[in-house]
C-alpha cells in the first residue's frame, strides 16, 4: 500500500523557472492538501481540495497553483520560482474530517 | 483565525524521566492532532482528539484535550532515546480539516 507518493524528492530551481510537484494517493481519499515547511517551523497550508474539481486557497497560496482532475492526483505548480519558495513541501490526504491526515515523504526544493 | 502555540520549543531530557509538552490554541478547534517528525522525514500521525476530555495513550505517550482551556498536552512517561524527534500539535476548523500547526517541540532524550 503506497499511501501518498510525492515526486521529485529533491529539486534545485533557478529563479524564474517553473515546475510541478506531483502528488498521488491510492487510498481513495477525498481531501488532499499541500503544506510547506520552512526550517525549524511548523507546516503552513498552501492549497487544499475536498474532491475532484474543487480546490481552495490556504494560508500561503501566493506563487502557487493547483488542480484536481482526479481523486488520486493533486499537483502543485510553481510558475516563477523565487528564493522565498525554498522549502520542504508536503502533500497529505485524509478520508473525512476528524480522521488523521497521511503525509507524503516531502519534496525538498531549493531556489537559487 | 486559529493560532496554535507549543511549549517548550526544545526539550532535552534524560532517559527514564517524565515530561509534558503543552499545546495552546486561540479559538475553537474542532479537533486536535499530534504528529511526530524524525529529522528529514515525513510526519507520522500519533493521536486525533475529537472532544473535550479525550485521552489517548500509545506506549509511553499520552495525549489529552481540554477544550474549555483550549489546551492539549502530550505526556511522555519514562522517556527512551527512540522518542527523540520533533512533535507537532495541530488544530483544525471547518469541514475541510485544514490543519494549523504549532511550531513544534524538538525532543532530545539523552542516555
Amino acid at each position: 500500500n503506497a499511501g501518498v507518493t510525492q515526486t521529485p524528492k529533491f529539486r534545485i530551481l533557478k529563479i524564474g523557472q517553473s515546475m510541478t510537484l506531483q502528488c498521488t494517493q491510492d487510498m481513495n481519499h477525498n481531501y488532499m492538501y499541500w503544506y510547506r515547511q520552512d526550517p525549524g517551523m511548523g507546516l503552513k497550508l498552501i492549497y487544499y481540495s475536498v474532491g475532484a474539481g474543487i480546490t481552495d486557497k490556504g494560508e500561503v497560496p501566493n506563487g502557487y497553483n493547483v488542480s484536481r482532475s482526479t481523486t488520486e492526483d493533486f499537483p502543485l505548480r510553481l510558475e516563477l520560482a523565487a528564493p522565498s519558495q525554498t522549502s520542504v513541501y508536503f502533500c497529505a490526504s485524509s478520508q473525512t474530517p476528524g480522521t488523521e491526515a497521511f503525509f507524503g515523504q516531502g519534496t525538498r526544493l531549493t531556489v537559487v | 483565525e486559529l493560532k496554535v502555540e507549543q511549549n517548550p520549543l526544545f526539550l532535552s531530557m534524560q532517559e527514564g524521566k517524565n515530561y509534558t509538552i503543552y499545546c495552546n490554541y486561540s479559538t475553537t478547534s474542532d479537533r486536535l492532532y499530534w504528529y511526530r517528525q524524525d529529522p528529514g522525514k515525513s510526519l507520522e500521525s500519533l493521536f486525533v482528539l475529537l472532544s473535550n476530555g479525550a485521552v489517548k495513550q500509545e506506549g509511553r505517550l499520552m495525549a489529552s484535550l481540554d477544550t474549555k482551556a483550549r489546551l492539549s498536552t502530550l505526556h511522555i512517561t519514562a522517556a527512551v532515546h527512540d522518542l527523540s524527534a520533533t512533535y507537532f500539535c495541530a488544530g483544525s476548523t471547518g469541514t475541510a480539516s485544514k490543519l494549523t500547526f504549532g511550531t513544534g517541540t524538538r525532543l532530545q532524550v539523552t542516555l
